[in-house]
């Protein structure tokens, strides 16, 4: 099993630009979620999705999209992308217990000039 | 919606023990989880506690109390690898969503 997969792993921007963070997972996981991290800001949930067809907002979702057409893939799009979403990307899966247990995948380290 | 507090850094010796704590608002949840990240990694999953009292992994214990409001993280006899951030987490019961704390930056000095 791979795991978690995301891709890119490093990408700039420049200001205005879109582009999509892409997340698979072949754990047949149902719910994955999407964060970014800041520096000393912890985890914070942009979109999460309890099953295919099915997104939610998280904390910190404006100028993030989300889609959910297989339980395999949860791509993140950026429509117009800022200064201010230069972060660290994280998304992860877990399956449909209580443990808590998320398997993350190496981030996606995205900058925007 | 959740809210959870852990102190940002703690410094320890090689050998010592350091404890994590995690307090919580949280209209219902879970349980409450542990992750731990080293330097440009990625979270991975250290314990969890579904139910109130102590959970022991190796080196690695988590506690819970629900009553209080309450867990901690407890590193025993610590290695220079366990330099890392902890996280603690809580899903809500209403929405499925994880909510993470801030975490604590662990420095573990020689």
């Amino acid at each position: 099993n791979a795991g978690v997969t995301q891709t890119p792993k490093f990408q700039v921007l420049k200001t205005g630009q879109s582009m999509t963070l892409q997340c698979a997972q072949d754990m047949n996981h149902e719910y994955m979620s999407w964060y970014r991290q800041d520096p000393g800001m912890g985890l914070r949930l942009i979109h999460y999705s309890v099953g295919a067809g099915i997104t939610d907002q998280g904390e910190v979702p404006n100028g993030y999209n989300v889609s959910r057409s297989t339980t395999e893939d949860f791509p993140l799009r950026l429509l117009s992308a800022a200064p201010s979403q230069t972060s660290v990307y994280f998304c992860a899966s877990s399956p449909p217990s209580g443990r808590n247990e998320q398997f993350f995948g190496p981030g996606t380290r995205l900058t925007v000039l | 919606g959740q809210s959870l507090e852990q102190p940002s850094e703690v410094t320890a010796v090689e050998g010592a023990i350091v404890q994590i704590n995690c307090t919580y608002q949280t209209s219902g949840f879970y349980g409450l989880s542990w992750y731990q990240q080293h330097d440009g990694g990625a979270p991975t999953f250290l314990s969890y506690n579904a139910l109130d009292g102590l959970e022991e992994t190796g080196r690695f214990s988590s506690f819970l109390s629900r009553s209080d409001s309450y867990g901690y993280l407890l590193l025993q006899e610590l290695q220079m690898k366990d330099s890392a951030s902890y996280f603690c987490a809580v899903r809500d019961i209403s929405d499925y969503k994880l909510s993470f704390g801030a975490g604590t930056t662990v420095t573990v000095r020689a």
